[in-house]
């Protein structure tokens, strides 16, 4: 099994533009998880899903959206990019919902964004 | 507003020696993990902790969850350079809220 793959694994983009990160996950997990990771600042939840057409809002949503069709993919979109936006994005799965404390995520091995 | 801090923020040490990362709040909470993270990967679970004063042991490495739930530690004894990494705790308050991640400790061991 591949877990969790995320891609493009860096990426520079110009203010304004637009991207999508991609995340796929072949472990069948319901629960899915965007996060941003500054340094010194651990990881902040961006938004999240529970399964296929299910979303919500994490932590830091602003600027970011996200959908999810299938249970294995969760895509996250940056609409308008601004240097505040620059970070290492990482998507996770888990097979019980995060918080509990009987879940295990998953985690992908990062997208590095730079927003110039 | 940070709710899990961690200390050191850095730690650089020698093969063989023995280390303690904290991880604080003044929250309660119901369960804490520990993920290490290598570079340009992502974290990797260790352990979970979810009982006051819970210890738990993972070869060299000790996980210890407070009485109180506030606060957890890990201790690696004999530290090796294959520890290297970014140690980061993770707090969890039920199935209505998602995991809270602490600042991380990086650590360096050097052969």
């Amino acid at each position: 099994n591949a877990g969790v793959t995320q891609t493009p694994k860096f990426r520079i983009l110009k203010i304004g533009q637009s991207m999508t990160l991609q995340c796929t996950q072949d472990m069948n997990h319901n629960y899915m998880y965007w996060y941003r990771q500054d340094p010194g600042m651990g990881l902040k939840l961006i938004y999240y899903s529970v399964g296929a057409g299910i979303t919500d809002k994490g932590e830091v949503p602003n600027g970011y959206n996200v959908s999810r069709s299938t249970t294995e993919d969760f895509p996250l979109r940056l609409e308008l990019a601004a240097p505040s936006q620059t970070s290492v994005y990482f998507c996770a799965s888990s097979y019980s919902i995060s918080g509990t404390g009987f879940e295990k995520l998953f985690f992908g091995s990062g997208t590095q964004l730079s927003v110039l | 507003t940070q709710l899990l801090e961690q200390s050191p923020q850095f730690l650089s040490i020698q093969e063989g020696e023995n280390l303690t990362v904290y991880c604080n709040s003044s929250s309660v909470f119901s369960s804490l993990q520990w993920y290490r993270q290598e570079p340009g990967e992502g974290p990797v679970l260790l352990v979970t902790v979810v009982t006051g004063g819970e210890v738990k042991k993972l070869k060299r490495l000790t996980f210890q969850f407070g009485d109180a739930r506030k606060d957890s530690s890990l201790h690696i004894t004999a530290a090796q350079p294959g520890d290297t990494g970014l140690y980061l705790c993770a707090g969890g308050r039920g199935n209505t809220d998602k995991l809270i991640f602490g600042t991380g400790t990086r650590l360096q061991v050097f052969p």
